[in-house]
């Protein structure tokens, strides 16, 4: 069965510092994964995804098959990436299985 | 450019009442998908069209749920019978051809709270 999983409802850092933003996934086969982002009062938006292997916004991500995890990382956490954080895998069907999300707040 | 568009924005139904959700996809996006995303929780797939065509059915939680997409373009999501569970955010989404890995754009959403 596929299914995702975001360890953490919510995380705090401070401006400046790295932030990873967790997420594991099953899947028996080979996925596609992507991260979306919903900031304050605006709709769910893509960020990225495992198959574009690009950098939005200073984020990355790398799909770990052991591990079977794809974290979500940025080395200097800014103010605007305040916003809630979902994993998805699209698993070999037309459509999305979510996370349920991460909340991260920057500090200032 | 105009967004995935759904109205109403808020919806309050009486316990029983049935209630219709309607979604206007980008124009020329092929596929259509309905979400349902209960509090704290991330989206739940509901079904899929391919144009016209429901293709999966398979995340419609009862037979109080229906979606159609008859001209290929607005869908309307409607709940029968409504029951305080299915209190949430529905969410639509479209994409200009579904493939594996592509984006899907999604709509403001439907926040449904039934009493």
């Amino acid at each position: 069965a596929q299914r995702v999983t975001q360890p953490e409802k919510l995380l705090s850092v401070f401006k400046g510092a790295p932030v990873e933003l967790k997420c594991n996934y099953s899947y028996s086969g080979s996925p596609e994964l992507f991260w979306y982002v919903q900031y304050s009062r605006q709709r769910l938006q893509l960020l990225l995804r495992h198959i574009s292997r690009e950098s939005i916004k200073g984020f990355t991500a790398d799909l770990n098959k052991g591990e079977t995890s794809f974290h979500l990382k940025k080395p200097f956490a800014q103010e605007e990436d305040s916003a809630m954080y979902y994993c998805a895998l699209e698993g070999g069907a037309n459509n999305l299985f979510f996370g349920t999300g991460t909340r991260l707040t920057v500090i200032p | 450019g105009a967004g995935v568009s759904q109205s109403p924005r808020y919806k309050v139904a009486k316990r029983g009442q049935d209630v219709a959700l309607r979604c206007d996809p980008i124009s020329g996006h092929v596929s259509l998908f309905w979400y349902q995303q209960a509090l704290g929780q991330g989206p739940e797939f509901l079904t899929y069209f391919q144009n016209e065509a429901q293709l999966d059915k398979s995340g419609l939680p009862s037979d109080r749920f229906f979606a159609e997409r008859p001209e290929g373009s607005v869908s309307t999501l409607k709940i029968q019978r409504t029951q305080q569970e299915d209190s949430a955010v529905y969410l639509c989404a479209s994409s200009l051809v579904w493939t594996p890995g592509g984006e899907q754009f999604f709509g403001p959403g439907t926040r449904l709270t039934v009493l």
